[in-house]
């Protein structure tokens, strides 16, 4: 199956600081995915971008599926952005595969 | 637009038990997969289905089965538990196979 690395695996962050988690993945995909993880284990949906670039107010996300990986942007954190960050990829075998995630502590 | 709803939200059973975990699907998606995931991990594939055929099976013992009705919900067994079976149990839909995927808020199990 495709491997996904996601990196760094943990994020410490002030406030209004700006990062970027980035998830490397070993083959082709058609499918991938940003997820972030709220307390509670709810996977919410934040990009699907197999390729190209996407914003969605703070967060954008490139994927540069030549290359096989893709960049997660938090610009102007918020302490409501805590939580785990998870890139999964999918190909012809419809499942998801997922990385170990990215554990982000924004602190005030 | 209700989201993709599971039930129970939490399940405490014992070793050697039976349980088995539901999953609503978004209204005109026909696809619903299971994953599950460990304390500290990533989520694992379990299942997938698509019009109420297996599609994709992941890596896991024949103690685990699924099934998708006509109206395309799901449910998922798992039978002879174990202390290792402990985990959330995460159902996703999606409109087909390898289309954008949404999770319900899953299913905490514990097993004692």
């Amino acid at each position: 199956g495709i491997q996904v690395e996601q990196s760094p695996p943990d994020l410490i962050l002030q406030e209004g600081a700006n990062s970027t988690l980035r998830c490397n993945f070993s083959d082709s995909v058609n499918n991938l995915q940003w997820f972030h993880q709220n307390p509670w284990g709810q996977l919410i949906n934040l990009f699907y971008i197999p390729s190209g670039t996407k914003q969605n107010g703070r967060l954008s996300a490139t994927t540069v599926a030549t290359e096989r990986y893709s960049l997660l942007y938090i610009s102007s954190s918020q302490t409501t952005d805590s939580g785990v960050y998870f890139c999964a990829v999918g190909s012809n075998d419809y499942k998801l595969s997922f990385g170990a995630g990215t554990t982000v502590t924004v602190r005030a | 637009d209700a989201g993709v709803t599971q039930s129970p939200t939490h399940l405490i059973k014992t070793r050697g038990q039976h349980v088995t975990l539901r999953c609503s699907p978004i209204s005109g998606h026909k696809s619903v997969s299971w994953y599950q995931q460990v304390l500290g991990q990533g989520p694992q594939f379990i299942f997938q289905y698509y019009e109420k055929e297996e599609r994709g099976r992941g890596n896991f013992p024949d103690r685990f089965s699924a099934r998708q009705f006509p109206n395309y919900s799901s449910e998922l067994n798992v039978n002879a538990l174990l202390l290792g079976d402990s985990a959330l149990y995460l159902c996703a839909s999606s409109v087909g196979t390898g289309s954008e995927a949404f999770f319900g808020q899953g299913t905490r199990l514990t097993v004692v």
